[in-house]
């Protein structure tokens, strides 16, 4: 059984509609990161939470929003989506910030 | 700047040839490494990890060596077979840069059966 699962697998959007990507984790983890994969720039860190309730911005915020509401449940939230937001996302959870990070299987996501 | 450099986009072998992996990395202290590997249509997955503690990661044959004098930390097998065809990432956690994961770009590995 997967422990680190994510919601939609692929995505269409239009420019400018609204955007929930969805993860789910039966890891017990306290931490839960969203990434985002592009050709050439690996994986780029956008939010991440350690705790529920709280979210972190990590090195690529902008356009994107988190929610915690659950230490099971981390949601990437895209506001206003764009064409420079068409990537693959990954979600992840640890149980402490330099362990091990298990990855979900992605969301592929198109905006057209 | 980068935090990690991988400067191999694409590796091409032949089952059985050697693989080396190049990864350097930049920090002002001394970092937790890690490579992940990542399959078609997968998430990445841990491969091995590296502490200032045990200094070299084994695991399904692979090996990394942490090199401190030379911040480097290679990634090697003696003979690769072609199901180890996939995306290798070279990765650190640092306690001043917050502990957050910071990735390589990335290497494809093909392994030619």
């Amino acid at each position: 059984e997967a422990a680190v699962t994510q919601s939609p697998r692929s995505k269409v959007a239009v420019t400018g509609g609204k955007v929930t990507l969805s993860c789910h984790q039966t890891n017990n983890h306290d931490y839960m990161y969203w990434y985002r994969q592009d050709t050439g720039h690996g994986l780029r860190l956008i939010h991440y939470s350690y705790v529920a309730d709280s979210t972190e911005k990590g090195d690529i915020p902008d356009g994107y929003k988190a929610s915690r509401p659950s230490q099971e449940n981390f949601s990437l939230i895209l506001e206003l989506a764009s064409l420079s937001q068409t990537a693959v996302y990954f979600c992840a959870s640890s149980g402490t910030p330099d362990a091990e990070q298990f990855f979900g299987p992605g969301t592929r996501l198109t905006v057209l | 700047g980068d935090s990690v450099t991988q400067k191999q986009g694409q590796v091409t072998l032949s089952e059985d040839d050697f693989l080396f992996i190049n990864c350097t990395y930049s920090t002002t202290t001394y970092p937790t490494l890690f490579w992940y590997v990542q399959y078609p249509g997968q998430g990445p997955q841990l491969l091995l990890k590296v502490t200032t503690a045990n200094n070299k990661g084994i695991s399904r044959g692979f090996e990394a060596t942490y090199d401190k004098g030379t911040t480097s930390f290679h990634l090697q097998k003696a003979s690769v077979q072609e199901s180890d065809s996939a995306v290798y990432f070279c990765a650190l956690v640092e306690r001043n840069m917050g502990y957050k994961l910071t990735f390589g770009t990335g290497t494809s590995l093909l392994v030619d059966p």
